[in-house]
């Protein structure tokens, strides 16, 4: 199965922009990649899907059109732009792997977005 | 409004047993996967299984197979996670999450999640 890793920490000044990064392990560069954003002491909630074409399908409910993605070889990015205060967050990254009673959803360890 | 609600906070002693709930609302419950994901204090999010909710066929993340059950009622649109046996590595926050069975099943919308602590 997949490990997809994430820097732990990154930061944004106000108004500026930031990407953040998914990698996936090597063999895994046709997988998709889902980023999930989650505020302090809140539950995750669903970002948006990339895979190497890019967004799959459509964002979660009231994601601004300031948050993008984009996907190339390993690489799995999301970029805010305008970078408000209430974007900060933790963000991870997930893929699935496998399927029926072999699936299993894998999950990045995460990246903290502070805002400067 | 999809919404997914679950139970409140647990403080459980080490040995003890425990069943947490999460009720589904505002969408049909037995057409979507329920799955449980563990987040340890300043930790980052892990699956630990899901469920299919119209005939309760479960598959687990190795890792947690044995040590919890998730079972579910359809007929109150609430699916369970269960522990025999608690310990203090049990200590975590658990989200359940909804996610369909077609290509786009992304984990959409998530529960409140619920703390458990595990502390004699």
């Amino acid at each position: 199965q997949p490990v997809l890793t994430q820097p732990p920490s990154a930061s944004a000044s106000l108004g500026a922009s930031v990407t953040l990064t998914c990698t996936l392990s090597s063999g895994y560069s046709n997988y998709k990649v889902d980023w999930y954003q989650q505020r302090p002491e809140k539950g995750p909630r669903f970002v948006m899907r990339v895979g190497t074409g890019g967004i799959v399908g459509s964002k979660g409910d009231g994601i601004p059109d300031r948050f993008s993605v984009l996907g190339s070889g390993l690489n799995r990015y999301l970029t805010i732009n305008n970078v408000h205060e209430e974007d900060e967050s933790d963000y991870h990254c997930a893929a699935d792997h496998g399927s029926g009673s072999n699936f299993v959803r894998v999950f990045g360890g995460g990246t903290k977005l502070t805002v400067l | 409004e999809v919404q997914l609600v679950q139970s409140g906070a647990e403080v459980k002693e080490p040995g003890e047993s425990l069943r947490i709930s999460c009720k589904g609302s505002g969408y049909s419950f037995t057409n979507y996967w329920i799955s449980w994901v563990r987040q340890m204090p300043g930790r980052g999010l892990e699956w630990m299984g899901r469920i299919d909710p119209s005939d309760s066929y479960t598959n687990y993340n190795p890792s947690f197979q044995g040590h919890v059950t998730i079972s579910a009622d359809k007929s109150i649109s609430t699916a369970y996670l269960q522990w025999g046996s608690l310990k203090a590595s049990d200590t975590a926050i658990y989200y359940c999450a909804r996610h369909p069975r077609s290509t786009y099943n992304w984990f959409d919308p998530w529960g409140q999640g619920a703390l458990v602590t595990v502390s004699s």
